[in-house]
């Protein structure tokens, strides 16, 4: 699977997008790009994936260029509630293996 | 209803002790796993089992042996506890072992004395 960099931490106003860049110009073909988060003390919770098109769900937005090296989250209106780590992860489209990197940690302040 | 539930949330026992942590899920997925999370944050997967067969065993010590005696449980029990297994043990599944997103308990935090 290839590998992902994302920086350490970022900060946000609530009420504001938060922007949550990764980088994979390692990414093949057939690779995915998950994202994750962490909220303090509690297990990751998925949040979406996406392959080449740009995806929206109810939590968040996910936009992947079009050459596929790099992506970014979005979450659109950003609330205290939203403060966690943020992982992002490429993974094959026939691995068994979700791998976690050392993710982004959002603070959203008031 | 909690979907991937963990038992117990807590676990604190003396160095060389035998103890097991337990999950259970009601999604009726095929898939389960066992992440270990250490002091430093990093998770990392340390089984799989699908349909109640081991399909991912990342080089984890074999002190740590999972038994999945049903395809809505995978427990986890750990021999001779050492100081270096004080972690947050979580618990995961997915509807089938590719390509699924992972739902996630809550977690278990060893602490080793």
């Amino acid at each position: 699977d290839a590998k992902t960099t994302q920086p350490p931490s970022m900060d946000c106003a609530e009420g504001r997008a938060a922007n949550l860049p990764c980088n994979h110009s390692t990414i093949s073909g057939n690779e995915y790009v998950y994202w994750y988060r962490q909220i303090h003390s509690q297990g990751p919770q998925y949040i979406i994936h996406g392959l080449k098109n740009n995806e929206t769900n109810e939590m968040a937005s996910l936009i992947i260029t079009e050459d596929r090296k790099s992506s970014t989250l979005i979450l659109p209106h950003a609330t205290l509630r939203d403060t966690a780590v943020y992982y992002c992860i490429v993974r094959g489209y026939n691995t068994d293996k979700l791998i976690f990197g050392t993710g982004t940690r959002l603070q959203v302040f008031p | 209803d909690t979907a991937v539930s963990q038992t117990p949330k807590y676990l604190v026992t003396q160095m060389g002790n035998d103890k097991s942590i337990k999950c259970e899920q009601n999604l009726g997925h095929d898939t389960m796993y066992w992440y270990k999370q250490d002091s430093k944050k990093f998770l990392k997967i340390m089984f799989s089992y699908n349909n109640k067969e081991l399909i991912i065993n990342e080089t984890v010590p074999n002190r740590f042996s999972p038994k999945s005696p049903d395809k809505a449980h995978l427990n986890l029990h750990i021999n001779s506890l050492e100081l270096g297994d004080s972690a947050v043990y979580f618990c995961a599944s997915s509807r089938q072992a590719t390509n699924e997103k992972l739902f996630f308990g809550s977690g278990t935090q060893l602490s080793v004395l």
